[in-house]
């Protein structure tokens, strides 16, 4: 599986967008971008994922570049329930693990 | 619908101790997997099951075993505990067919501390 590579840590001001960065220049052309995140002391949860186009769920958008090199998770009006720790995963969809790196902790301030 | 559940919450053991971790879910999933999350880290794979009857090793098998007991339920069980397995460890599951898995869906966790 393709690495990726994520900022340690972001602020958001709550209401506002939060723009969560991911890079992963080695990523194959079989190979999904996934987002989780980890909510305090809690399993992870699924947000969304998507191939080579903008993907939209209740929860959040993905923008994927054209070269696929690149992704932002976007949260449109953060919550302060929305702070965790958020975790870009790149994987070929029929692969069963899940390679967790050290993530982006994103702290909605009020 | 309670997702994916995990029996115990917490539990404390001394060395060479044995015990089974208890997953189950009821979402009708054919994948369950087994996650152990050290501090400050992500979460590493230690066994799956990619449908009732088989299972595979992971990154960090070591010191455990597991048995799909049937399409629901999964347990983890580590026959002689050490420090070392001091961790969370997580449950999941996935819809899988034609040989893809999708999402995976993750339990609340079971804190285990070896002392």
């Amino acid at each position: 599986d393709a690495k990726t590579t994520q900022p340690p840590s972001m602020d958001c001001a709550e209401g506002r967008a939060a723009n969560l960065p991911c890079n992963h220049s080695t990523i194959s052309g079989n190979e999904y971008v996934y987002w989780y995140r980890q909510i305090h002391s809690q399993g992870p949860q699924y947000i969304i994922h998507g191939l080579k186009n903008n993907e939209t769920n209740e929860m959040a958008s993905l923008i994927i570049t054209e070269d696929r090199k690149s992704s932002t998770l976007i949260l449109p009006h953060a919550t302060l329930r929305d702070t965790a720790v958020y975790y870009c995963i790149v994987r070929e969809k029929g692969a069963q693990k899940l390679v967790f790196g050290q993530g982006t902790r994103l702290t909605i301030n009020p | 619908n309670a997702g994916v559940t995990q029996t115990p919450k917490f539990q404390v053991l001394k060395t060479g101790q044995s015990m089974t971790l208890q997953c189950a879910q009821d979402m009708n999933h054919n994948s369950m997997y087994w996650y152990r999350q050290d501090p400050g880290m992500g979460l590493r794979l230690i066994y799956y099951s990619a449908s009732e009857g088989t299972t595979d090793k992971g990154e960090v098998p070591n010191g455990y075993n597991v048995s799909r007991l049937n399409k629901r339920e999964f347990s983890l069980r580590l026959e002689s505990a050490a420090p070392s397995q001091t961790s969370v460890y997580f449950c999941a599951s996935s819809a899988a067919s034609g040989g893809i898995s999708y999402e995976q869906y993750f339990g609340p966790g079971t804190r285990l501390t070896v002392t």
